[in-house]
């Protein structure tokens, strides 16, 4: 079974442009969380979603958002990226909701300059 | 405030000895904890769980020991092999339905020696 697949795996982009990363979950897992990792702050839940729904949010701002779609793929959004935003950002799948056994992708590398 | 923390950053422990990796939580009313492995250039790996009302789990080679009294957790890797060299997290999951979130610790680098 294939993993979690998480594209693209690096990306740069310049303060205040906005980006887009996916994440394709487990087959069959119908649950995506998203998570920020950074040295400072370490590993940081932002999302999770569920059957198309938002059903959980850390402390983030309003400049990052996600969705789920049909098939289960996720994408997060940032918007107006600032140099802080420069991190690994992780999504997991899981098959269900609240499910505490989560499977990571490989995440997406974000450099924001 | 709440917060899950790691005793110790880096953690060098020879070939075929047991790891202990350690971890303190603040929030009594955390109802799992888990334990991740990172290797360089992957995403974290789930290891093992265990409920709050669990005082030890044992795994393949891992055990993880919950102590409620003192807010302690640890993980315990019996017989280290190189390939256990990585970044270990724990984290605890807390909430009500809908509300649950997980707040990870910074991580402890754990170094086999050969």
């Amino acid at each position: 079974k294939a993993g979690v697949t998480q594209t693209p795996r690096y990306l740069i982009k310049t303060r205040g442009q906005q980006v887009t990363l996916s994440c394709s979950p487990i087959s069959g897992h119908r649950s995506v969380s998203w998570y920020q990792q950074t040295p400072g702050q370490g590993l940081q839940f932002l999302f999770e979603y569920f059957s198309e729904t938002q059903r959980n949010k850390g402390n983030f701002p309003g400049r990052f958002s996600g969705r789920q779609f049909s098939n289960s793929r996720s994408e997060m959004n940032v918007s107006t990226l600032e140099l802080g935003d420069s991190a690994l950002y992780l999504c997991a799948s899981s098959l269900a909701w609240s499910s505490y056994e989560q499977y990571f992708g490989p995440g997406t590398r974000l450099t924001v300059t | 405030g709440e917060s899950v923390g790691l005793h110790l950053p880096t953690l060098s422990v020879q070939e075929g000895d047991n790891s202990i990796i350690n971890c303190a939580y603040s929030n009594s009313a955390s109802d799992y904890f888990i334990w991740y492995k990172q290797e360089s250039g992957k995403g974290p790996q789930f290891i093992i769980d265990i409920r709050s009302n669990m005082d030890k789990r044992q795994g393949q080679r891992v055990t993880v020991l919950l102590n409620k009294t003192v807010k302690h957790l640890s993980l315990q890797i019996a017989a280290t092999q190189p390939g256990d060299s990585a970044v270990y997290f724990c984290a605890e999951n807390k909430g009500t339905s809908g509300t649950y979130k997980y707040i990870f610790g910074t991580g402890t680098r754990l170094k086999v020696l050969a």
